[in-house]
């Protein structure tokens, strides 16, 4: 059982290049998410899927793209990355957070992206 | 206006004391929870503890209690007999909402624990 992975753990791209990262989850979780983490400004949300082929977008959504074609896997692309995208950035996933569950999100080990 | 806010950027505690992370919220929705994460130097985010805004009760996860002041709109983090290992960035967050439109969590932007023997 490895919870929430992500791929890659590191990446640095240069200004105008894409990319893909990946998460997957083994927790048979409906409920998946993005965020980015700053210094000093906590975590923010990018995206997040509440189903197999749904997505929605969060508090910071503008140049990124997600995708959720299976249920296990949730994939956060940047098509044209820009130096303001350097973050490190956390998949999570949860159960339905419908009361009275708890629903807490359990984080992957997060990627740290740079862009020069 | 901040959804989370956490008002201590640093706290020092000695081990074996107690110490109080503070958090208060913003929301005009009558049902949300508020969450504590712990994230290490190691860089990953754990689940500490849990408040529902119907829970009559202050929520405790061993050494972990949450000071819930629903009038005051705090959600204090309260670690007993602090350890070593205790050092770390503690976030508190927020979801709003009963269902999957407040699915997502807001987070605070943290306090820095250092724990020193």
């Amino acid at each position: 059982n490895a919870g929430v992975t992500q791929t890659p753990k590191f990446r640095v791209l240069k200004t105008g290049q894409s990319m893909t990262l990946l998460c997957a989850q083994d927790m048979n979780h409906e409920y998946m998410y993005w965020y980015r983490q700053d210094p000093g400004m906590g975590l923010r949300l990018i995206h997040y899927s509440v189903g197999e082929g749904t997505t929605a977008k969060g508090e910071v959504p503008d140049g990124y793209n997600v995708s959720r074609l299976k249920k296990q896997n949730f994939l956060l692309g940047l098509e044209s990355a820009a130096p303001s995208q350097t973050s490190v950035y956390f998949c999570a996933s949860s159960y339905s957070p419908v009361a009275p569950a708890v629903g807490e999100q359990y984080f992957g080990p997060g990627t740290r992206l740079t862009v020069t | 206006a901040q959804k989370i806010t956490q008002t201590q950027p640093g706290m020092f505690v000695q081990e074996k004391e107690a110490v109080t992370l503070d958090c208060t919220y913003d929301t005009s929705d009558p049902s949300y929870g508020l969450f504590w994460y712990k994230q290490p130097s190691s860089g990953e985010m754990i689940f500490l503890i849990y408040q529902g805004s119907y829970d009559q009760q202050n929520a405790t996860e061993g050494r972990y209690s949450l000071n819930f002041q629903k009038a005051r709109k705090s959600a204090n983090l309260v670690i007993s007999a602090s350890q070593l290992g205790d050092s770390a960035m503690y976030f508190c967050a927020m979801r709003e909402g009963p269902g999957q439109a407040g699915t997502a969590l807001i987070f605070g932007k943290g306090t820095t624990l250092s724990v020193s023997s």
